[in-house]
This record gives C-alpha cells, sequence and structure tokens, in this order.
C-alpha cells in the first residue's frame, strides 16, 4: 500500500541554517505531494503542495521538488528562523478520497 | 472567517462517559475527515466522508461513531469512552483540489 517515511526527529538547528528534511514515499501510482506545518497548538496548514514529476512546490522560504526517480519529496530552506519551530509533516494522495501521513518531523531552531 | 470549525476545544470525560465532537465547516467540501494524533505516531483516520449521508472507517475506527446528516457538519461519538482514547482530535476537510482544511484540535482526557 501507500506510504510515507520521513526523517525523524526532532531536528535542532541554529537560525540561519539550511534546512532539509528528507521525505520518501511508496506509491503504485502518480500522486500528489504535500507538506504541511503545525505550529504548537494549532492545526496542521498546508504549506506547499507539487502534482507532478519534476514540479517544485514552495512557499515562504520552504522548497520541495518531486522526483520520481528517487520517490523523494525532502523538504528545504535556505535560512531558517525561530519561527520557523513546528512540526513538519510530509503527505501524499493518489488520487483516493484520503491524503496519507508520514508521522511528522520536530523543528528546534535555536536563536 | 471560512475554514474549519472544530467543538469544544478541551474536554476531560471519565472513564465510560460518553461524548460528541462537532466539525463543521463553511467552505461546501465533500470531503471530511477525523483524525487523532498521539506522541510518535503521527495522524491517525479514524473515519471520514465523501458526501452528505455517507461514512467509511479509517485506519482506527473501533470505539468511535460518526455521522453526517449535513454536508456542512461531521460528528465523532465516544460512546464508552477509555483512557486509551485520550488524544487530540483533528477534522479536516477537502473540496475539489488537492489537500486538506484543518481544524484546531480538541484536546480529550479521560480520566
Amino acid at each position: 500500500g501507500n506510504s510515507v517515511t520521513q526523517m525523524e526527529g526532532p531536528v535542532t538547528l541554529s537560525e540561519e541554517a539550511f534546512l532539509t528534511i528528507n521525505c520518501t514515499y511508496t506509491a503504485t501510482g502518480y500522486p500528489s505531494l504535500f507538506w504541511y506545518v503545525q505550529y504548537p497548538g494549532e492545526g496542521l496548514q498546508l504549506l506547499l503542495k507539487a502534482t507532478k514529476a519534476d514540479d517544485k512546490g514552495s512557499n515562504k522560504g520552504f522548497e520541495a521538488t518531486y522526483r520520481k526517480e528517487t520517490t523523494s519529496f525532502h523538504l528545504e530552506k535556505g535560512s531558517v528562523q525561530v519561527s520557523d519551530s513546528a512540526v513538519y509533516f510530509c503527505a501524499l494522495s493518489d488520487g483516493d478520497d484520503k491524503i496519507i501521513f508520514g508521522k511528522g518531523t520536530r523543528l528546534h531552531i535555536l536563536p | 472567517n471560512a475554514g474549519v470549525t472544530q467543538t469544544p476545544k478541551f474536554r476531560v470525560l471519565k472513564t465510560g462517559q460518553s461524548m460528541t465532537l462537532l466539525c463543521a465547516q463553511d467552505m461546501n467540501h465533500e470531503y471530511m475527515y477525523w483524525y487523532r494524533q498521539d506522541p510518535g505516531m503521527g495522524l491517525r483516520l479514524i473515519h471520514y466522508s465523501v458526501g452528505e449521508g455517507t461514512t467509511a472507517k479509517g485506519e482506527v475506527p473501533d470505539g468511535y461513531n460518526v455521522s453526517r446528516l449535513k454536508k456542512q457538519n461531521f460528528l465523532l461519538g465516544l460512546e464508552s469512552a477509555a483512557p486509551s482514547q485520550t488524544s487530540v482530535y483533528f477534522c479536516a476537510s477537502m473540496g475539489d483540489s488537492y489537500g486538506y482544511t484543518f481544524g484546531s484540535g480538541t484536546r480529550l482526557t479521560v480520566v
């Protein structure tokens, strides 16, 4: 079945450091891929998405490229801020009526 | 503001008590979902609905019931609460485009 695997956290970085959170997926078809972010005490918010191979999703300085050859959708940001501290979820949808989520990666940014 | 509204935000139940969580969306979305979020487990799908009058089981449906009598509302019921149901519950909806809109969550403690 379809699944999403993302790197376990927590990830701790200093402000202005480069961020990568790895995500790989298993799917039978051509899924759409997502990154969601959850700030403390809140629900999940869609951060970015990509719907086909080689698409790059971007938002708020974050980027992720849909790599079909490596079945990956790694999240990157060039210079993180304290306000980026949150839990990040990688997810996929294969056109079915549900989205499948990874277990989440907690990110701590130190000032 | 348009979105997904969950009530209540917090609740403490005694073992064996019953309660209903309400999810309301004003975006005319067809699909609605109930998830629970536990530490280290990510998001697990409890039940979902693909339209008014429909419901389907997700990954962890036992101990929960749902109803979708109106398109905008999706109710999650616990008939006899157990400590294992202590969790944060999130409702989400999805329309024509990919991606969920989440509510802000209900934190439930069963003692």
